[in-house]
């Protein structure tokens, strides 16, 4: 049971253009989320989070928007770097207990 | 200020053999998460620990596996009689309470390799 869903992949984006990744999620009790970034032979690193009372965070170069209607989450890079490839994960925590529930990961490439 | 540490970071182990995989948390968390990568997959949670104690393990295995987090020392994922299904990246993160809004902190992870 895939209760966050990452439908794509891969993507390929040209260097300065905005990256677009996202995630679906079917758990309607879930009311955080977070991104992670993973570069190989690394473990994830925090990204950024967005709580379900918002509908948007930014920081920096990184915006999170969320549509709880549609239980759609995306992560928007811009502008889009050589050294933001890596595998973008999406998560959930599940219950109180912290456990995170991840996406199968989306790999971007960007090239210059 | 070091973060998670993992060690060892590659482990080669024939079928049949034990795996003790370590992980030390950042200083000052005192709780510990276990997730496995399986090649072309996303994380998956297998166990939560608290010092001595284990809040949730419904990711784990039934057979074979096991965790523990000690008063004194790192935590401990242990595999008994490796398959080759085991092989996999295994990534430890720590959070300094429990909860949906702390985040977590992954190490590097350990690459197991059953032969």
């Amino acid at each position: 049971d895939q209760q966050v869903k990452q439908n794509s992949p891969s993507l390929s984006v040209q260097e300065g253009r905005i990256s677009i990744l996202n995630c679906d999620y079917t758990n309607s009790m879930f009311d955080y989320f977070l991104w992670y970034k993973k570069y190989p032979a690394e473990g994830p690193t925090f990204l950024i989070s967005i709580s379900s009372i918002k509908d948007k965070n930014e920081d920096g170069r990184f915006t999170v928007f969320l549509n709880k209607s549609a239980k759609h989450l995306s992560l928007h890079i811009v502008p889009s770097q050589p050294g933001d490839s890596a595998v973008y994960f999406c998560a959930a925590p599940y219950n109180q207990g912290g456990k995170l529930i991840f996406g199968q990961g989306t790999e971007l490439s960007v090239k210059p | 200020n070091a973060g998670v540490m993992q060690n060892p970071r590659h482990l080669v182990r024939r079928r049949g053999q034990e795996a003790r995989l370590r992980c030390s948390p950042m200083k000052g968390h005192s709780h510990v998460y276990w997730y496995r990568q399986l090649p072309e997959e996303g994380l998956k949670f297998m166990v939560y620990l608290q010092k001595e104690n284990i809040i949730d393990e419904s990711g784990m295995p039934k057979e074979r596996f096991s965790a523990e987090f000690p008063k004194e020392g790192p935590s401990i994922l242990r595999i008994q009689q490796v398959v080759r299904g085991d092989s996999a990246a295994y990534f430890c993160a720590s959070s300094p309470g429990a909860g949906d809004y702390n985040e977590q902190f992954f190490g590097p992870g350990t690459r197991l390799t059953v032969l």
